[in-house]
Order: C-alpha cells, then structure tokens, then sequence
C-alpha cells in the first residue's frame, strides 16, 4: 500500500455540472478525512469519517456537497450545481484514529469551475 | 476553534538550523499541536506532534512552551529539500480535526 490516492489529479467542469472525487485510503485506516484547500491558504476541514460512519460535516459543506464512505474503505465526495468559488484543491487523508501519529494526506483532487 | 499564527515567510541557509515559531494562545487542554509541511502541488505531510513534552523524531524536534501557548519546530540541518510550507496545525481530541492556519513558507538558500 503506498498511500492515499485521489482520483482524479486534476478536474476542469463547467458551471452548473455535477463532479465526483474518489479517495482510496490506507487499507488499514479507519478514520478517513476531506478538506479543502484555496491558493495561498491552509487546508478546511469538510467532513470526516469513522469506518461508514459520517462523525462531522463542517459548516463549509453545504447542501450542494455530499461524502459517502460505504463499507467503510474508499470515499467520495460529490459536488452537484459547480459553482466558480468551489474550485479548490480537494484533499483526503486517513488516519488509524485519535492520538494515532497523524494524518496521511493524498495529493489532493485540482477541481477547475469554469 | 483554538487557532494558530506563523510569519509568513522564512530563510535558511542549507546546513544551518531552522527555528519555525508558532503562536497558539488560546488553546485547550485537549488538543495536540501538529507540524505538518506542504511543497507545491503536494498534499501535507506529517513532521511531528506533541501535547506537552517535547519531542524528536528523526525529521524534526518540537518545542512546546510550558504554558503550551506557543510552540517551535526545529530542523536541525536545513536542506534545500526542506523548502516548503510548513503548517502549525491543532487537532482536538474530541472532534479529530485539524485546524490549519496560512502557515510559514520556508525558504533554504545555499
């Protein structure tokens, strides 16, 4: 295993269309983990999972953004109507849970809203 | 959220120590503090972590204050490898999630 994988790289839509982002993370990990990140700034939390269980969506995830995780192994994140301010990069990690020694990032997801 | 402030920028020459502050005043008694650090393009990767003690590892060392209001990540031998962004992040306990600040971009200059 050699890490988390996002797919795909990178995502150029126009506006108003729906895109999906997968997230493989590190098979033994339970704990799984979306954030977004705009230029020049630290990532945000979006959500997190815990196995299949949703534990936290933050106030940034609104109605148009929506995470699964089903079985508890690899994620997505949908984004439905694309607006121009969610292009971002998009980033998963995992981790094996609290106090663990921290998180695994993937390169993250480039989304484009033109 | 408890929150953390970095400078914006610093410069390394290779070989030497870099010392990255970090401010975080208002945190709690259960969250950790966390190094992460970022180059370009890149998602973050994991340094270091600690609550109260300080700790080493064989990327970095991290100083916590006694009053945990402030922290400092020490690479003992800058390469210029380690030019990037490096992050002070706080993670609650409770809730598991990291809070990233703008972070300081390190630049190692030879």
């Amino acid at each position: 295993d050699t890490g988390v994988s996002q797919d795909p790289r990178h995502k150029i839509t126009k506006r108003g269309q729906n895109v999906t982002f997968r997230c493989d993370p590190i098979s033994e990990h339970n704990r799984l983990y979306w954030y977004r990140q705009t230029l020049g700034q630290g990532p945000e939390f979006l959500t997190y999972f815990q196995n299949e269980a949703q534990l936290e969506k933050s106030r940034l995830l609104s109605d148009r953004f929506s995470a699964e995780r089903p079985k508890g192994s690899f994620s997505t994140l949908e984004i439905q109507r694309t607006e121009q301010g969610d292009s971002a990069m998009y980033l998963c990690a995992s981790s094996l849970g609290q106090g663990a020694s921290g998180y695994t990032f993937g390169s993250g997801t480039r989304l484009t809203v033109v | 959220d408890a929150k953390t402030t970095q400078p914006p920028s610093m410069d390394c020459a290779e070989g030497r120590a870099a010392n990255l502050p970090c401010n975080h005043s208002t945190i709690s008694g259960n969250e950790y503090v966390y190094w992460y650090r970022q180059i370009h393009s890149q998602g973050p990767q994991y340094i270091i972590h600690g609550l109260k003690n300080n700790e080493t590892n064989e990327m970095a060392s991290l100083i916590i204050t006694e009053d945990r209001k402030s922290s400092t990540l020490i690479l003992p031998h800058a390469t210029l490898r380690d030019t990037a962004v490096y992050y002070c992040t706080l993670r609650s306990y409770n809730t598991d999630k990291l809070i990233f600040g703008t972070g300081t971009r390190l630049q190692v200059f030879p």
